[in-house]
């Protein structure tokens, strides 16, 4: 079946630094991939998605490409920031079945200042 | 920005007691979701709703579990008889229809710990 890796965390980073976090996939077919964040106290989030290989997603200066060659979905940035301080998880979802998402154990990152 | 509520925040239970997690999605949505973290391991699917009736269900989702939408505006979920490992952080989520419904909506979780 589906399913989503992650990295392990917890990924502790200063400021400004460059940020990877690490996201492969194993799908039937051409699944829709996500990235979701959670900020403490609150709820997940999406961050970005892509839907297509070669696409990519992008939103708060955070980038990921979609790899089909290598099943992978590697979340970036340039330069992060305190505020970047969250739980990120990357997801799929299949081209058959309704609407459920498939989610990787989540990575947790810590920005310091 | 709308958002998923959930109630309560935290839930503290004694081993085979029933418990009702709740949940107000966003209500124009259409598309309504349970999911649960046991600590330290992934986000799983529960069960999906729609039109008023369970669309997907994982395996997790046995007899114990039950959803239901009894006003319009809530969403619950029954767990009829806790076990220990029932323990975890439960998640409504909600989507719109069509194109929209990729983008999940999720509430902030209810901490369910069974003793």
């Amino acid at each position: 079946g589906n399913s989503v890796t992650q990295m392990e965390g917890p990924v502790t980073l200063s400021e400004e630094a460059f940020l990877t976090i690490n996201c492969t996939y194993t799908a039937t077919g051409y699944p829709s991939l996500f990235w979701y964040v959670q900020y403490p106290g609150e709820g997940l989030q999406l961050l970005l998605k892509a839907t297509k290989a070669d696409d990519k997603g992008s939103n708060k200066g955070f980038e990921a490409t979609y790899r089909k060659e290598t099943t992978s979905f590697h979340l970036e940035k340039g330069s992060v920031q305190v505020s970047d301080s969250a739980v990120y998880f990357c997801a799929l979802r299949g081209i058959q079945g309704a609407q459920k998402l498939v989610f990787g154990q989540g990575t947790r990152l810590t920005i310091n200042p | 920005e709308p958002e998923v509520t959930q109630t309560p925040s935290h839930q503290v239970t004694q081993m085979g007691q029933e418990v009702i997690l709740r949940c107000v999605p966003i209500s124009n949505h259409l598309y309504f979701y349970w999911y649960r973290q046991i600590l330290g391991q992934k986000v799983e699917f529960l069960v999906s709703f729609y039109n008023n009736e369970i669309s997907e269900k994982s395996e997790i989702f046995d007899d114990q579990f039950s959803v239901e939408r009894p006003d319009g505006s809530n969403f619950t979920l029954k767990i009829r008889s806790t076990k220990l490992e029932d323990s975890a952080m439960y998640f409504c989520a909600s989507s719109a229809f069509g194109q929209e419904s990729e983008k999940l909506f999720f509430g902030s979780g209810t901490q369910l710990s069974v003793l």
